[in-house]
């Protein structure tokens, strides 16, 4: 069945650095969304993807889609400590959104 | 609006005990989706509803796990008997539709002892 990757599973940042996480599908994707989970919480909706090759930004957020529409990434620039949490990847298959693993974001003040 | 209610929002309770996790959608949200998390197996899909009918419940572990949705603004989420595998923090999130962007409820933590 369809797999959706994510990487890394955790990365740990000093405040002010730069963070990035991918995402890759096994197969092609009509659309890709991005959900954040802060510690305790529940996921809360960022983003959805559409087009190949779209690139979006948020502040200091930045998402892209993939020219093939198999891959995503999220690039948050100079992190902050509210940045901390976990970002989910998450496509859409036949009628359901398949989540990926998540990257946990640490950021050390 | 106030977004997706979930309740309880803690639950502990001992092993072979009956477990009822409720939800109610946002307003006008006509697809519904159970979820667990752990830290050993992530974010799984257990079930969703499309307008009130269970269209996937391939997620749900074994038998001892039923989802109704007697109207669009109800689903429950059924444990019976609860074992201590199956603590674990429970979400429930609604969406326009199928493959739209999903809201997330508060969740439900669940200590089975």
């Amino acid at each position: 069945g369809q797999q959706v990757m994510q990487i890394p599973q955790y990365q740990h940042v000093q405040e002010g650095e730069d963070f990035t996480t991918y995402c890759n599908s096994s197969t092609t994707l009509s659309n890709i969304q991005w959900y954040k989970q802060r510690p305790g919480g529940h996921p809360v909706f960022l983003i959805q993807l559409v087009k190949s090759g779209e690139v979006k930004k948020q502040k200091r957020l930045t998402f892209q889609f993939g020219e093939a529409k198999k891959n995503s990434s999220l690039h948050i620039t100079a992190t902050q400590t509210t940045d901390v949490g976990t970002y989910f990847c998450a496509g859409p298959r036949g009628g359901k959104l398949i989540f990926g693993q998540g990257t946990e974001l640490s950021v050390k003040p | 609006d106030a977004g997706v209610i979930q309740s309880p929002r803690h639950e502990v309770t001992e092993m072979g005990q009956e477990v009822t996790l409720r939800c109610k959608p946002i307003s006008g949200h006509n697809s519904l989706f159970w979820y667990r998390q752990t830290m050993m197996r992530g974010l799984e899909l257990l079930i969703y509803f499309n307008n009130n009918v269970p269209i996937d419940d391939s997620g749900m572990p074994e038998d001892r796990f039923s989802a109704k949705m007697p109207n669009a603004s109800f689903s429950t989420l059924k444990i019976q008997p609860s074992e201590p595998r199956d603590s674990a923090v429970y979400f429930c999130a609604s969406s326009l539709a199928s493959n739209y962007e999903q809201y997330f409820g508060p969740g439900t933590r669940l200590t089975v002892t």
